[in-house]
């Protein structure tokens, strides 16, 4: 059992947009700004997409984006494209006592 | 450019160890942490610890500790992570990867291409 929770699957059709989330507790993601996100391809490492809740990477379009209420993240998608089909994962700094850092179980993103 | 390239698969016994490297060019080595992540198959990213490459420093996901070791070369700006007292719950892919900043707990935005462990007797 993951130490975030995502859904396992969201979906979309292009042009569309779907927001993932990321539920964690006052210990990690409620805790700390410092909230990343990921996508993974099959077969491929993980591409870092946002970072420290909001921000960017260079070269990440601007269709994504991060926020956070209390103790849920969450990724944006905007206008759907199909090559964002992929999976997504959340991970969380959860502090030096605790676990560190933990990640979800990840998001399955389909573009129908 | 900055990348981390790993060590090749591995295929190990149970109850034997596995040491995997992770050698860093383009930056300075001794500047950023690095994290080692797994993935079985299928399944999803999972975090064991981090290295300080500069003091040697570590800290282990709760998991992991009693079992994983990881220590860093600075001459060869390379980390190793290794598992001992494999079983075959530890076949996956583990990656290193180098966080945005130089703390562990930033966004990691360097990865490496992954190395497959396989766990068999």
């Amino acid at each position: 059992q993951s130490a975030l929770t995502q859904p396992p699957s969201a979906s979309g059709s292009p042009g569309q947009s779907v927001t993932i989330s990321c539920t964690g507790t006052s210990s990690d993601v409620g805790g700390y700004n410092y909230v990343s996100w990921y996508q993974q391809h099959p077969g491929k490492a993980p591409k870092l997409m946002i970072y420290e809740v909001s921000k960017r990477p260079s070269g990440v379009p601007d269709r994504f984006s991060g926020s956070k209420s209390g103790n849920t993240a969450s990724l944006t998608v905007s206008g759907l494209q199909a090559e964002d089909e992929a999976d997504y994962y959340c991970s969380s700094y959860a502090g030096s006592n605790n676990s560190g850092r933990v990640f979800g179980g990840g998001t399955k993103l389909t573009v129908l | 450019q900055v990348q981390l390239v790993q060590s090749g698969a591995e295929v190990k016994k149970p109850g034997a160890s596995v040491k995997v490297s992770c050698k860093a060019s383009g930056y300075t080595f001794t500047s950023y942490d690095i994290n080692w992540v797994r993935q079985a198959t299928g399944q999803g990213l999972e975090w064991m610890g981090w290295m300080n490459p500069n003091s040697g420093n570590t800290g282990y996901a709760q998991k992991f500790q009693g079992r994983v070791t990881m220590t860093r070369n600075t001459s060869i700006s390379t980390a190793y992570m290794e598992l001992s007292s494999l079983r075959s719950e530890d076949t996956a892919v583990y990656y290193c990867a180098r966080p945005t900043k130089y703390y562990y707990y930033y966004g990691m935005d360097v990865w490496g291409q992954g190395t497959t462990v396989t766990v068999s007797s």
